[in-house]
């Protein structure tokens, strides 16, 4: 079964700092995406990254993607409280159709 | 456009009922998938559906169906509800042809007492 796991689950920032979180996942797919979850919220697509080599940004997070290590990668930059949230990533099946596998989650808090 | 809507918002039900949880896609899309989100296993993949096919099935209990109805409209259904069932259960909606390119309703909080 292919596994997703994100690193760390629990992140808690300064305002102005910039950090990493990683999401690696078990098996082939070179389609990875990133979902941002407010408490008691749904999902809000952030990144859909469909390659290896695949890097793209909005504000201050960027997100990559190294199908080779299988390995993405959500970079934030300077920290601002409005990005305090859930972040998950996920992994197609690569069936036909749509079947996620989505990782653990990393909760952020951005510190004043 | 409309969002994914999701009907109703919350639930409680009691143990050992069933519950019918509906999802109205995106206008034009053809495919509707289910995950169902709980602090403990995370986000789960139930299933989808594809012009009134299912196309992919997660590992889930058979108590746990669905279907969708020619207007893209999907239903889905939890027999002999356990309180492990309790969770917030997602659909999100696909166009054909744009795997990967999925929209998430609001959500349907089910509380099982």
């Amino acid at each position: 079964e292919l596994k997703v796991e994100q690193n760390p689950l629990f992140l808690s920032m300064q305002e102005g700092k910039n950090y990493t979180i990683y999401c690696n996942y078990s098996t082939t797919s070179d389609r990875l995406y990133w979902y941002r979850q407010d408490p008691g919220k749904s999902l809000e697509s952030l990144f859909v990254l469909l390659s290896n080599g695949a890097v793209k940004q909005e504000g201050r997070l960027m997100a990559s993607l190294d199908t080779k290590a299988r390995l993405s990668t959500l970079h934030i930059t300077a920290a601002v409280h409005d990005l305090s949230a859930t972040y998950f990533c996920a992994v197609d099946s690569l069936n036909t159709g749509n079947q996620f596998y989505f990782g653990t989650g990393t909760s952020l808090t951005v510190i004043p | 456009k409309a969002g994914v809507t999701q009907t109703p918002r919350y639930l409680i039900k009691t143990r050992g009922q069933q519950v019918t949880l509906s999802c109205s896609p995106i206008s034009g899309h053809r495919s509707v998938s289910w995950y169902q989100q709980t602090p403990g296993q995370g986000l789960q993949f139930l299933f989808e559906y594809f012009s009134e096919t299912q196309r992919n099935k997660g590992n889930f209990p058979g108590r746990f169906s669905g279907r969708q109805f020619s207007n893209s409209r999907s239903e889905m259904n939890v027999s002999t509800l356990e309180l492990g069932d309790s969770a917030l259960y997602l659909c999100a909606s696909s166009p054909a042809g744009a795997p990967g390119e999925q929209y998430f309703g609001p959500g349907t909080r089910l509380t099982v007492t």
